[in-house]
């Protein structure tokens, strides 16, 4: 079955530090992968895709994702964390049809 | 352009009394539509899923129930609530598997 796996459940970055939320799947073929972004109390926002072509794959905010398939991640990374980007980040994949989330990571921004 | 509206924004409910929580989608047709609730360091579950009217996947036995009786409504329903049935809500559709698109949630909690 698939799945996705987010291990860091919280994170804590300083203000302009660099960012890197880990996330792993479990497919038999290379789904379609995602980020979105939670603020609290609100849907959920797209922050990038991958489909196919280039693995390094840029997004909204000054995000990116690299996909390896060799290690079945697609991990979200940002260079400069800025206080606003302090929110729940949801990794997925859809397999066809559905689209399945991780457990989340919680990044919290100190001055 | 597509909307999506969701309501109620929040509930509180006894337990035992029935829960309706109602989608709707705007500017697309035949969406695939979603449920999903979300609980406190569990992530997303994915509750039900829909590709057309009156057809209706479930991901996990449960409490709850869902219909689609037009094209862009989703309804998500409950005969008797229980305790663990508290959560944050979310609807959200898509037309193809290239992005899902969310509501602002419904905040439920079963007293």
């Amino acid at each position: 079955a698939q799945s996705v796996t987010q291990p860091d459940i919280h994170i804590t970055v300083s203000e302009g530090a660099s960012l890197e939320l880990r996330c792993n799947y479990s497919y038999g073929a290379t789904p379609y992968l995602f980020w979105y972004v939670q603020s609290p109390g609100q849907g959920l926002q797209l922050l990038l895709k991958y489909f196919s072509g280039d693995t390094l794959v840029q997004g909204i905010k000054g995000f990116e994702a690299e996909f390896k398939r060799s290690q079945s991640s697609f991990n979200l990374r940002k260079p400069s964390v800025h206080w606003s980007d302090a929110a729940e980040y949801f990794c997925a994949v859809n397999t066809g049809n559905q689209f399945y989330f991780g457990t989340g990571t919680s990044l919290t921004v100190i001055p | 352009s597509q909307t999506i509206h969701q309501w109620p924004a929040t509930l509180v409910q006894p337990v035992g009394s029935p829960l309706s929580l109602e989608c709707t989608v705007e500017g697309t047709s035949n969406p695939n539509l979603y449920w999903y609730r979300q609980a406190a360091g569990r992530g997303l579950q994915l509750l039900f899923y829909s590709v057309g009217i009156g057809q209706i996947s479930s991901e996990v036995p449960q409490n709850l129930s869902a219909s689609r009786p037009q094209d862009r409504q989703f309804i998500l329903s409950s005969k008797k609530l229980l305790l663990s049935d508290s959560g944050f809500y979310l609807c959200a559709w898509s037309i193809d598997d290239t992005e899902a698109f969310f509501g602002q949630g419904t905040r439920l909690t079963v007293v």
